[in-house]
């Protein structure tokens, strides 16, 4: 059964860049498409964007001048880099695999971890 | 961007009620629609895909429906455990996008 678990700083400054790595387990990171989402605090879901194993890669239109998705098939990570973060970035961060067979529905994912964008 | 409008935002409602959600794409999207449940500090649970589909392991009282533009997602009969946040979310063409959620709340 594949698990993912994110980690990454709590707490990051304005204007400095977030860094969140999502670690999978039972799984290989060779197969399927890996996926960031965010929730800020009380309110709903956005989509941050994916990559495929093969590489390709599609971001969220809002985000895709600050947002960097990479995978690291050494150590069966994936990670999010998101620049100039303000305090509109905090949020809970999901990282997410979709179901077998799609690409955008996800039935596997991370417990979440929360970033704060604070001086 | 695809919009998608999720109505009710928030409903009452006791166990053993039927409750209905609604979810409006703002185009086609054919039958990309899912439907999750978030439970407060959980992540989202993916419970219906491609419209319809239920995914494994969900209670059979858990349903959806729609193609096109409007979607349904259906609780037959109201648990304690299903009292929740409810979001649609779509595919089909990027940006993923979701609903802004439904709060099932006990009458």
């Amino acid at each position: 059964q594949v698990q993912l678990q994110e980690s990454g700083p709590g707490l990051v400054k304005p204007s400095e860049t977030l860094s969140l790595t999502c670690t999978v387990s039972g799984g290989s990171i060779s197969t399927y498409s890996w996926t960031w989402i965010r929730q800020p605090p009380g309110k709903g879901l956005e989509w941050i964007g994916y990559m495929y194993y093969t590489g390709s890669s599609d971001y969220n239109p809002s985000l895709k001048s600050r947002v960097t998705i990479s995978l690291d098939t050494s150590k069966n990570q994936f990670s999010l880099k998101l620049t100039s973060v303000t305090a509109a970035d905090t949020a809970v961060y999901y990282c997410a695999r979709p179901l077998g067979g799609t690409n955008d529905a996800f039935d596997v994912w991370g417990q979440g971890t929360m970033v704060t964008v604070s001086s | 961007d695809i919009q998608l409008t999720q109505s009710p935002s928030s409903l009452s409602a006791s166990v053993g009620d039927r409750v209905t959600i609604t979810c409006r794409a703002s185009q086609n999207i054919i039958t990309y629609l899912h439907w999750y449940q978030q439970k407060a500090g959980k992540a989202p649970k993916l419970l219906i895909y491609a419209a319809s589909r239920l995914e494994s392991g969900v209670p059979s009282r858990f349903s959806g429906s729609g193609s096109g533009t409007d979607f349904t997602l259906t609780i037959s009969s109201l648990q304690p455990e299903d009292f929740a946040t409810y979001y649609c979310q779509r595919g089909y063409i990027s940006p993923w996008t979701f609903g802004q959620g439904t709060k099932v709340e006990i009458k």
